[in-house]
């Protein structure tokens, strides 16, 4: 399968910081890529999809002006989390999309470990 | 998308085979069967997809029934790096939208 990663793969930081995360897709172009975030002993949660040269979809309940997203290219989206708080604290999750393939596969990231202090 | 059920935990010793049953049984006819594990801290790992017939893949096989209310995904020979939580999502193929994880089975293969 296609191959996707994330960076860094755990950040330690302060309470209002800001923290930016990449998601990039290696041998494919990624024209739809997914953010999620997982709690403690929870699913998934989709958070929002960004489409290359557009602007980012957010689930309800998830703050747009807090969570940064840029899908800049084909094979690149970082999230930012803002002026982060330990409520924060989480395991966020990238996946990209192929709009090359009928069943439009989504490929994980190795997910990115969140702590805020 | 559909709504999937599935049980919390199972137990499966190594080697033998892992059975892992899904109810779906609101799915609609242009809804496929997705079956993705996550290993603990990793991402989730994309397994295997059906419409109506069996499929088969080298890491498992997915049986589903033949009015599509449920399926069963099949590890044949379970080793201890089988131990995950298994998600059986459905979905339209080619949709955009992100997917919607349930809480998935947790699946512990014992020595």
């Amino acid at each position: 399968g296609a191959v996707v990663s994330q960076h860094p793969s755990r950040v330690i930081c302060k309470s209002g910081t800001s923290v930016k995360i990449e998601c990039r897709s290696l041998d494919f172009q990624a024209t739809t890529m997914f953010w999620y975030r997982q709690f403690p002993k929870k699913s998934l949660m989709l958070m929002a999809t960004s489409n290359e040269g557009s602007k980012a979809t957010y689930e309800q309940g998830v703050e747009k002006d807090k969570f940064l997203i840029n899908h800049a290219s084909l094979t690149l989206s970082t999230l930012t989390v803002t002026s982060a708080h330990p409520e924060d604290s989480s395991f966020y999750i990238c996946s990209a999309g192929t709009s090359g393939s009928f069943y439009n596969e989504q490929f994980f990231g190795p997910g990115t470990r969140l702590t805020v202090l | 998308d559909a709504k999937t059920t599935q049980p919390p935990s199972m137990d499966c010793a190594e080697g033998r085979a892992a059975n892992l049953p899904c109810n779906h049984s609101t799915i609609s006819g242009n809804e496929y069967v997705y079956w993705y594990r996550q290993i603990h801290s990793q991402g989730p790992q994309y397994i295997i997809h059906g419409l109506k017939n069996n499929e088969t893949n080298e890491m498992a096989s997915l049986i589903i029934t033949e009015d599509r209310k449920s399926s069963t995904l099949i590890l044949p020979h379970a080793t201890l790096r089988d131990t995950a939580v298994y998600y059986c999502i459905v979905r339209v193929a080619g949709g955009a939208d992100g997917l919607t994880f349930g809480k998935g089975t947790h699946l512990i293969i014992q020595p």
